[in-house]
């Protein structure tokens, strides 16, 4: 089935450094994107998204210029947290939809997540 | 902000019993989907109901929708130790317009543990 890559899977990094994380579909093109957080047994709350070639749109309360989404291409897409604090910590899940070898319908297909750890 | 509200929050049932895991949304869908997250990964898509569907069947999984409601429902049968997992039900937001936004918003999830 579709694939999406996500990388790196976990980070620590020092508090004021940015953090750079990337979500590529592997074998389908992702019109859109989708970025995540989630906190430990809580729900995904969707942060932005972002069609391939145009300016993100971000979730009410969400800073998009501590939140930088760059979607280049229709097979990536990053999420870059900068100057990054420890209440940054979380756990960041892309989503990209697409259609999978030319599927009538548009499906989601998750990252596997990358773990931010903000010292 | 999330769409949906699952019930229970926490289930904790043996090997061989079923689990019914519930989630309820406040607007108009074009379908509802159910994910499951292992601890500390990513979701894995386990079935899709469009809001014109009552009732969806996918092996041990069965799901139901109730539009008039604003509910569906996920049952797993004849669980086993491996479907330890938190399920999360998904909606496909539609605007004024009944368009879709594309926009996956999940309920709160259910932690489901089962004891061997």
């Amino acid at each position: 089935g579709a694939v999406v890559s996500q990388h790196p899977s976990w980070v620590i990094c020092k508090s004021g450094t940015s953090v750079k994380i990337e979500c590529r579909s592997l074998d389908f093109q992702a019109t859109t994107m989708f970025w995540y957080r989630q906190f430990p047994k809580q729900s995904l709350m969707l942060m932005a998204t972002s069609n391939e070639g145009s300016k993100a749109t971000y979730e009410q309360g969400v800073e998009k210029d501590k939140f930088l989404i760059n979607h280049a291409s229709l097979t990536l897409s990053t999420l870059t947290v900068t100057s990054a604090h420890p209440e940054d910590s979380s756990f960041y899940i892309c989503s990209a939809r697409g259609r999978y070898r030319g599927a009538l319908n548009y499906g989601y297909t998750f990252g596997s997540g990358t773990r931010l750890t903000v010292v | 902000s999330q769409q949906g509200e699952e019930d229970p929050q926490a289930l904790s049932i043996q090997e061989g019993e079923n689990a019914t895991m519930n989630c309820s949304y406040k607007t108009s869908i074009n379908n509802l989907q159910w994910y499951r997250q292992n601890s500390g990964r990513g979701l894995v898509h386990l079935i899709l109901i469009r809001s014109n569907e009552r009732e969806k069947h996918s092996g041990r999984l069965r799901v139901t929708l109730d539009t008039s409601k604003k509910s569906s429902s996920l049952l797993i049968t004849a669980s086993r130790a491996a479907d330890t997992a938190s399920y999360f039900c998904a909606t496909v937001i539609l605007n004024a317009g009944g368009t879709s936004y594309g926009k996956l918003t999940f309920g709160q999830g259910t932690i489901l543990t089962v004891h061997p």
